[in-house]
């Protein structure tokens, strides 16, 4: 077991639905992630959120919009998702400044039908 | 542009052989080299990582060796076991910068 929670695991939605990600950790960790990765491929960055402020946005489009409540939680709001962005979306979380180690949930595997 | 070069894609390996991954970059700010292992179904893991301060960092079975002039970091496993089998991914990253560089991933099967 991670020590990074994403619910659901899997997740079904229509192009016209209004869905949502979320992330749960408590290891203190300041900074959270969201990743997407497609079969075979890297994670890519989309968002980082550095002490509960978004700090990093990777030109993501605004069918994805995160959402960071507290310092143990983050979210990712999906609306009028296409087919293409099928994937596996996974939540990462790391301690303090500087390069650290990310800590990895297990993704939620999303299909966009 | 991909900035971190892995090798090779696919790789398959003898129970108790030894699995050798490797990475080259150009972007000589990168000071933060880790490997991130991933299972099927899981996401990653950090296995091990590296500073260029250090030729080489060994963890249990898992070594990496990095040269700095050559601009190249490699990962060995020794004594490769079939609980081994999963994808490989190389990564850099420099100072503050919280984005990860990533190499598009080595996929090991380890034979029993």
């Amino acid at each position: 077991d991670t020590e990074v929670t994403q619910t659901p695991k899997h997740l079904v939605m229509g192009m016209t639905n209004k869905k949502s990600l979320k992330c749960e950790q408590h290891m203190g960790h300041r900074a959270m992630y969201w990743y997407k990765q497609k079969a075979k491929k890297p994670p890519e960055l989309m968002f980082v959120y550095s002490y509960e402020k978004l700090s990093i946005n990777e030109s993501v489009p605004s069918r994805f919009s995160p959402e960071c409540p507290n310092s143990s939680l983050l979210n990712l709001h999906l609306h009028a998702l296409q087919p293409e962005d099928s994937a596996l979306y996974l939540c990462a979380s790391s301690q303090g400044t500087g390069p650290k180690p990310l800590h990895f949930g297990n993704g939620t595997r999303l299909t966009v039908t | 542009q991909q900035q971190v070069k892995q090798s090779p894609q696919s790789l398959i390996v003898q129970k108790g052989g030894i699995s050798i991954i490797n990475c080259a970059y150009e972007n000589t700010a990168f000071d933060y080299f880790p490997w991130y292992q991933q299972f099927p179904g899981k996401g990653p893991a950090l296995l091990i990582a590296i500073r260029p301060d250090v030729s080489e960092k060994k963890e249990g079975r898992f070594t990496i060796s990095f040269n700095k002039s050559a601009k190249q970091f490699s990962l060995h496993i020794m004594d490769s076991q079939p609980g081994d089998s999963a994808t490989y991914f190389c990564a850099a990253t420099a100072g503050n910068n919280r984005k990860l560089i990533w190499g598009l991933g080595t996929s090991l099967a380890v034979n029993p």
